[in-house]
């Protein structure tokens, strides 16, 4: 993987349910993993950091995992609420300081 | 109000064009790095600056060039403007070159040529 692919590209989520989404970034060279939370009409906020293979972070009800290995992250919410509706993005840094967004997931809470 | 900031908020030009967006980054912070965000596309990385050197480069075009000054602040120069450069900017800081404890993003300066 050259890029960071982000899935779904769209998810609709009824209000109290629980979703999770996957971020899949190259693995060779890596260095972090970061969660951005992005709000329509405002600009991305850090949500996570992350280095080591099999770290695991939590913010309230969100959280993330991350595999460095195969090259995947997994952020998930937990009981969905309509403040959650955003698009999620994860970006990806290599150890030559390159920076990689993927293209977001667009999560839609449903009352 | 995250503490990066950006000026202008908007920017309408006619093709042909230069302008200069310019960012301030929040306090205590060395790196400065300049991302492009156009209809349907990611966040595109452009450049990074690290305590007024240039440490990254991104798919940045010719026509773009940047700069960081010893109050850190920065400046994105954009000439020959063309239609397809209309696109929000984003500047982002961070305290390490790496950015390994995340960025702080400003509020981006919508750029529309027209």
């Amino acid at each position: 993987i050259l890029n960071v692919e982000q899935s779904p590209q769209s998810l609709h989520v009824q209000e109290g349910d629980s979703t999770n989404f996957t971020c899949s970034f190259p693995s060779s060279n890596f260095y972090a993993l970061h969660w951005y939370r992005w709000e329509t009409a405002k600009s991305p906020e850090a949500l996570f950091v992350m280095t080591l293979n099999g770290d695991e972070k939590k913010k309230g009800r969100i959280s993330a995992t991350l595999n460095t290995k195969e090259g995947y992250s997994y952020l998930y919410i937990k009981g969905s609420q309509p403040e959650d509706s955003a698009t999620y993005l994860c970006a990806s840094t290599n150890r030559d300081d390159k920076i990689i967004f993927g293209k977001g997931t667009r999560l839609h809470i449903l009352p | 109000d995250s503490g990066v900031t950006q000026t202008p908020k908007h920017l309408i030009t006619a093709t042909g064009q230069r302008v200069t967006l310019r960012c301030s980054p929040r306090s205590g912070d060395l790196s400065v790095y300049w991302y492009q965000q156009s209809l349907d596309q990611g966040l595109q990385f452009l450049i990074q600056y690290y305590n007024g050197e240039e440490r990254a480069k991104g798919n940045i075009l010719e026509r773009f060039s940047a700069q960081q000054f010893p109050d850190l602040h920065s400046e994105l120069n954009l000439s020959s403007l063309e239609l397809g450069d209309s696109a929000l900017y984003f500047c982002a800081s961070s305290t390490l070159g790496q950015g390994w404890i995340g960025y702080t993003f400003g509020s981006g300066t919508r750029l529309t040529v027209v």
